[in-house]
């Protein structure tokens, strides 16, 4: 699976919008991008994930490059609840892949009031 | 979603005793389940795949007789940590796939916060 590599910490003002980027630039064709989050001790939830489109759903956007070498990850409007850290993941998907997930250093967010 | 337990969420021990950590898939059947391992301020280390009725795999440096893993049954699996030491204090993840369409997706258990003294 290709490396990624996101920057250690980032802060975001309350109600405003988080952007996390995530580089990507050894991908490869079949591979998608995955998000997930680590609220302090506890399991990581899973976000959103995307192969080549910009995908949408109730917790946040995933914005893919045209060239898919980065991704950048968009809370809407931040609370202090999504203060967590958040792991950019690339993986190949396939019929035969059980979804074993390999994690990087992440993103903290930290959310401010 | 998938809901995948834990037991316990956590437990201290003493030095030289071992310590069994449950991992339960609630509404879903694994054959395959996946065991973590974080330290404070660290990302998540994969250290071993459960395998219903076959052994396990592990990652390079995890050592398969200290850290023991039973996956007894398609819902089930168990990490022992054998004669514990306080560097295995640790928060411990397990995760399990569940087949959604042409793929499986990855759902974790809420940890269990190892201690040992």
């Amino acid at each position: 699976d290709a490396k990624t590599t996101q920057p250690p910490s980032m802060d975001c003002a309350e109600g405003r919008a988080a952007n996390l980027p995530c580089n990507h630039s050894t991908i490869s064709g079949n591979e998608y991008v995955y998000w997930y989050r680590q609220i302090h001790s506890q399991g990581p939830q899973y976000i959103i994930h995307g192969l080549k489109n910009n995908e949408t759903n109730e917790m946040a956007s995933l914005i893919i490059t045209e060239d898919r070498k980065s991704s950048t990850l968009i809370l809407p409007h931040a609370t202090l609840r999504d203060t967590a850290v958040y792991y950019c993941i690339v993986r190949v998907r396939v019929v035969a892949d059980t979804g074993k997930l390999i994690f990087g250093q992440g993103t903290t967010l930290q959310v401010k009031p | 979603g998938a809901v995948v337990s834990q037991h316990p969420s956590w437990v201290i021990c003493k030095s030289g005793t071992s310590v069994k950590i449950e991992c339960r898939s609630l509404d879903f059947q694994a054959t395959t389940m996946f065991w973590y391992r974080q330290f404070p301020k660290q990302s998540l280390m994969l250290m071993a795949t459960s395998n219903e009725g076959s052994k396990a795999t592990y990652e390079q440096g995890v050592e398969k007789d200290k850290f023991l893993i039973n996956h007894a049954s398609l819902t089930l699996s168990t990490l022992t940590v054998t004669s514990a030491h306080p560097e295995d204090s640790s928060f411990y993840i397990c995760s399990a796939p569940q087949r959604l369409a042409a793929t499986y997706e990855q759902y974790f258990g809420p940890g269990t916060r190892l201690t040992v003294t």
